[in-house]
């Protein structure tokens, strides 16, 4: 069973630093690429981060360009986005999710259960 | 960056009626699309992608059509179960985007 299991989040003040863990069994990590997405309180789903199968290739949404980093651990099949000078604008559920993707397309076909990252002094 | 753009925000329906969502890409993405159904306190879930096909498990009620700018989402006859936040997202180009959402309520 395809299990994606996050951790880390919790209460940090602006400009503080919070790094998000997401945990993945059931399937063969490394071969898939790996996604964050966050969503704010009442609100949509922002796409936030994305990374390569072998870490080589990574893309992020403009609004977190230089201060999230995402990155990956194949040996421990484990997935991380480094937060940096967060603000209150970055609070939100951040899930993980696998990347799916076929000749037909691409979806994030498992999703973690979310963790909260609240921004606030 | 490409905006997509759901419509209707809301959606009123009967249960056992057919519902119809409409999601509009800025530009092109091709057939680079996915649907997400998300519940109250649950994490999204992935109905269609390359915008008409169904990933695995998902009822035959649920149908995606649709490529370039126009896609469609259709719950044939809506259940109980469907009512819910239905999101698009297009994969054609960084970043990857999602539209604002269309939210299913009972009639």
């Amino acid at each position: 069973e395809v299990q994606l299991v996050e951790s880390g989040g919790g209460l940090v003040q602006p400009g503080g630093s919070l790094r998000l863990s997401c945990a993945a069994s059931g399937f063969t990590f490394s071969s898939y690429w790996m996604s964050w997405v966050r969503q704010a309180p009442g609100k949509g789903l922002e796409w936030v981060a994305n990374i390569k199968q072998d870490g080589g290739e990574k893309y992020y949404v403009d609004s977190v360009k230089g201060r999230f980093t995402i990155s990956r651990d194949n040996a421990q099949n484990s997935l991380y986005l480094q937060m940096n000078s967060l603000r209150a604008g970055d609070t939100a559920v951040y899930y993980c999710a696998r990347v799916y993707s076929s000749t037909s397309g691409k979806g994030l076909d498992y999703w973690g259960q979310g963790t909260l990252v609240t921004v606030s002094s | 960056e490409i905006v997509m753009t759901q419509s209707p925000a809301t959606l009123s329906v009967s249960p056992g009626e057919r519902a119809t969502l409409s999601c509009r890409a800025s530009q092109s993405v091709s057939s680079n699309l996915a649907w997400y159904q998300q519940k109250p306190g649950q994490a999204p879930r992935l109905l269609i992608y390359g915008a008409s096909t169904r990933a695995t498990g998902i009822p035959a009620r649920f149908s995606g059509s649709g490529s370039g700018t126009e896609f469609t989402l259709t719950i044939s006859s809506l259940q109980s179960e469907d009512f819910a936040v239905y999101y698009c997202q297009q994969f054609n180009n960084w970043p990857w985007t999602f539209g604002q959402g269309t939210k299913v309520e009972i009639k």
